[in-house]
């Protein structure tokens, strides 16, 4: 069974500082990809970044950041430059793979960090 | 392709009735899941589909609840006599096959049992 655990019911974050969301995550499976979720007070989930577990290099995607450390079971999101529109809820997912056909299952969420931006 | 689609975005109901929602996933996705966010929570997985085949069911999905693609292109979920608990939102998400491929999602339906 797989099991994502985000620790940090809300943070705050003042406009154009860099915040952290942790994310820690417990697996069996050798391959796997993790991934972040933006959800506003509007309701649809938005795919923010996504890491292989073979991934070397920690993804990028424009102001979003993964911190990978596999041997820590961690997949921290990092947010440079805040802008009050990333005020949101933020899920951390892991989607494993399905044995013997490398295919996706299906995703597990944490229970989500609320991120409040500040002026 | 506009995305993924649900319909209705909000259900009330009296407990007891019946209801059904309906995703439409982006065309070329074989993969359809459903899951279940209730309020302050992430959202809890409920079955998927490749094309029209119900690959995993969540012990979740109570005898009551029923999901169908009958041509591997939408798909519906139906719950048979509503308990209050059933009250969340419904998630429709669709992607490609492989680990890396993000899911989708639709906007959701809320359903609220009365």
């Amino acid at each position: 069974a797989q099991k994502i655990t985000q620790t940090q019911p809300g943070m705050f974050v003042q406009e154009k500082e860099a915040v952290t969301l942790d994310c820690t995550y417990d697996t069996s499976d050798q391959s796997y990809g993790l991934f972040w979720y933006k959800q506003p007070s509007s309701g649809e989930m938005i795919f923010l970044i996504y890491q292989g577990s073979y991934d070397e290099q920690n993804a990028t995607e424009g102001r979003y950041s993964l911190n990978f450390q596999k041997a820590r079971k961690s997949a921290n999101l990092v947010i440079s430059a805040s802008q009050l529109g990333d005020s949101a809820m933020y899920f951390c997912a892991m989607r494993p793979s399905i044995r013997h056909t490398g295919t996706a299952s299906k995703l597990t969420f944490g229970t989500g960090t609320r991120l409040q931006v500040t002026l | 392709d506009t995305g993924v689609s649900q319909d209705p975005r909000h259900k009330i109901t009296k407990r007891g009735q019946n209801v059904t929602f309906r995703c439409d996933p982006i065309s070329e996705h074989n993969r359809l899941y459903w899951y279940r966010q209730t309020l302050g929570q992430g959202p809890e997985f409920l079955t998927y589909f490749q094309n029209e085949a119900q690959l995993e069911k969540s012990r979740l999905l109570s005898d009551r609840f029923s999901a169908e693609r009958p041509k591997g292109s939408f798909s519906t979920l139906e719950i048979q006599r509503t308990e209050q608990g059933d009250s969340a939102m419904y998630l429709c998400a669709s992607s490609e096959i492989m680990t890396g491929a993000e899911a989708f999602f639709g906007q959701g339906t809320r359903l609220t049992v009365v």
